[in-house]
C-alpha cells in the first residue's frame, strides 16, 4: 500500500482482557518497527523487526507483550491481560532495509478501563 | 540512560517569530539525525535531517544545525507558522546494515500563536 497502515485505529478494551493490535508495513520494507506514545510521553520503543532475523524484544514492557510478523510484512502486536497502564498510542513504523528513516502508521490509541 | 534529550518539553513562539528546538545526545557513534513532527491523532512524519558530516542542512523554513563537538543540534522554523503547531521529535541514528536503528528524545511540544 501507499503507506503504513494499522488498525483498529481506536480500540477500547475492559482490564484483564487480550488485544491484538495490527500493522501493514509499506509493501517492500524490511523493517519493521512498534513504539508505543503514553499521555505526555516520548516514543516509547518496543520491538523490532528486520526480514528473517530474530526480533529485537528489548523494549517489551513485560511478559504480557508480545508481537509476531508473519510472511515479513504483516505484524501483531498482542497484549494479553491489559492492564490500565497499557493505555497508549500504539505506533507502528517501517523502513527499507538500512535506511536512515521510518514512515509511520497513524497508531492505535488503547483506552484499558 | 536516554542517550537523545530534548530538555524542553514545551516551547510557545509568536507566529512569524523564529522556533528553535534543541536536542543533546550523548553517544558519538550517531551518525545521522533527523527531525519529526507529529500532529494529535497522526504518527509522526519525517521533517529534515542531517548526517554528522555536515553543520547545516536547509530546507525551506526549516534549518538543521549541528554541533558534533558539543553533540547538540537544533532546528529553526522561521518564519514560525500556526500550522507548525505539534510536538517535534529528535532522532538519532547508529548501527549499520540490518543492525541501524533510531534513538528518540521525549519530544518537544511547539505552539505558534496566531
Amino acid at each position: 500500500g501507499a503507506g503504513v497502515s494499522q488498525s483498529p485505529s481506536n480500540k477500547v478494551t475492559e482490564k484483564g482482557k487480550d488485544v491484538e493490535l495490527r500493522c501493514d508495513p509499506i509493501s517492500g520494507h524490511t523493517a519493521l518497527y512498534w513504539y508505543r506514545q503514553s499521555l505526555g510521553q516520548g516514543l516509547e520503543f518496543l520491538i523490532y523487526f528486520q526480514g528473517n532475523s530474530a526480533p529485537d524484544k528489548s523494549g517489551l514492557p513485560s511478559d504480557r507483550f508480545s508481537a509476531e510478523r508473519t510472511g515479513g510484512s504483516v505484524s501483531t502486536l498482542t497484549i494479553q491481560r491489559t492492564q490500565q497502564e497499557d493505555s497508549a498510542v500504539y505506533l507502528c513504523a517501517s523502513s527499507p532495509t538500512g535506511s536512515y528513516g521510518y514512515t509511520f502508521g497513524s497508531g492505535t490509541r488503547l483506552t484499558v478501563v | 540512560d536516554q542517550q537523545v534529550k530534548q530538555n524542553s518539553p514545551s516551547l510557545s513562539v509568536q507566529e512569524g517569530r523564529i522556533s528553535i528546538l534543541n536536542c543533546d545526545y550523548t553517544n558519538s557513534m550517531f551518525d545521522y539525525f533527523l527531525w519529526y513532527k507529529k500532529y494529535p491523532a497522526e504518527g509522526p512524519t519525517f521533517l529534515i535531517s542531517i548526517s554528522s558530516i555536515k553543520d547545516k542542512n536547509e530546507d525551506g523554513r526549516f534549518t538543521v544545525f549541528l554541533n558534533k563537538s558539543a553533540k547538540h543540534l537544533s532546528l529553526h522554523i522561521v518564519p514560525s507558522q500556526p500550522g507548525d503547531s505539534a510536538v517535534y521529535f529528535c532522532a538519532a541514528s547508529v548501527g549499520a546494515g540490518n543492525n541501524r536503528k533510531l534513538i528518540w528524545g521525549l519530544g518537544t511540544s511547539l505552539a505558534v500563536n496566531p
